[in-house]
């Protein structure tokens, strides 16, 4: 079947420590996004790519980075910058951008 | 920036009840878009509404699109345990010359058996 798969489903960071978030689609989309999302909270975009070997900054992009050298893979790196990184993250597709989204299962980040 | 403002932001019901949610916003937007999301999980979307005015339906639920575009509404008929979860509205804009999806707070809704 195709979908998007985000792992870890639980990752546990320590202090000063970058981790690093796989996100995979088989869905042949040309958009892939990275959201944040905080308990209560609706999704805040932290980056996006609208085709292989190109993404732009979200509304919160300080402390994260990511990149997409192939067209189905997007990973998420959370720095040591990231002050506050526990939170549910959350990767997208989209067929082309601007096109309705479609969303992985998340994974939760949580600071040891 | 363009916000929306998703109300209620929380709803407690009987099972069998309908339900209303809406979104609102003071700009105008491009398509609308109805999310159901399960604890730990992702959002799934449930309706994509394309047109000022469109009315789609997706078994139980209908949403519309504003004739204003500036607003949505999502409607559950006869709900169900499974409705249980947080639904979020969204909408895309042209924001300095791009298209942006812009997320709603998200709507929680409770049953009661």
């Amino acid at each position: 079947d195709g979908g998007i798969t985000q792992s870890p489903k639980y990752l546990f960071r320590k202090e000063g420590q970058n981790v690093t978030l796989s996100c995979e689609q088989n869905l042949n989309h040309d958009a892939m996004y990275w959201y944040r999302q905080d308990p209560g909270q609706g999704l805040r975009l932290i980056y996006y790519s609208q085709i292989v070997n190109d993404f732009q900054k979200g509304d919160i992009a300080e402390g994260y980075s990511v990149s997409r050298e192939k067209k189905e893979s997007f990973p998420l790196t959370v720095t040591s910058a990231q002050k506050n990184p526990t939170a549910f993250y959350l990767c997208a597709s989209s067929i082309v951008w601007g096109q309705p989204q479609h969303f992985g299962d998340g994974t939760r980040l949580s600071i040891l | 920036g363009q916000q929306l403002n998703q109300s209620p932001q929380s709803m407690f019901i009987q099972e069998g009840e309908d339900v209303s949610m809406n979104c609102t916003s003071s700009s105008i937007f491009n398509t609308w878009l109805w999310y159901k999301q399960d604890p730990g999980e992702g959002p799934v979307l449930l309706i994509a509404l394309y047109k000022a005015g469109e009315l789609t339906s997706n078994g139980r639920l209908t949403a519309q699109f504003g004739i204003t575009r500036k607003d949505s509404f999502l409607n559950i008929s006869a709900s169900i345990p499974s409705d249980v979860g947080i639904y979020f509205c969204a909408g895309t804009a042209s924001i300095q010359g791009a298209q942006k999806l812009v997320f709603g707070q998200g709507t929680r809704l409770t049953i009661n058996p």
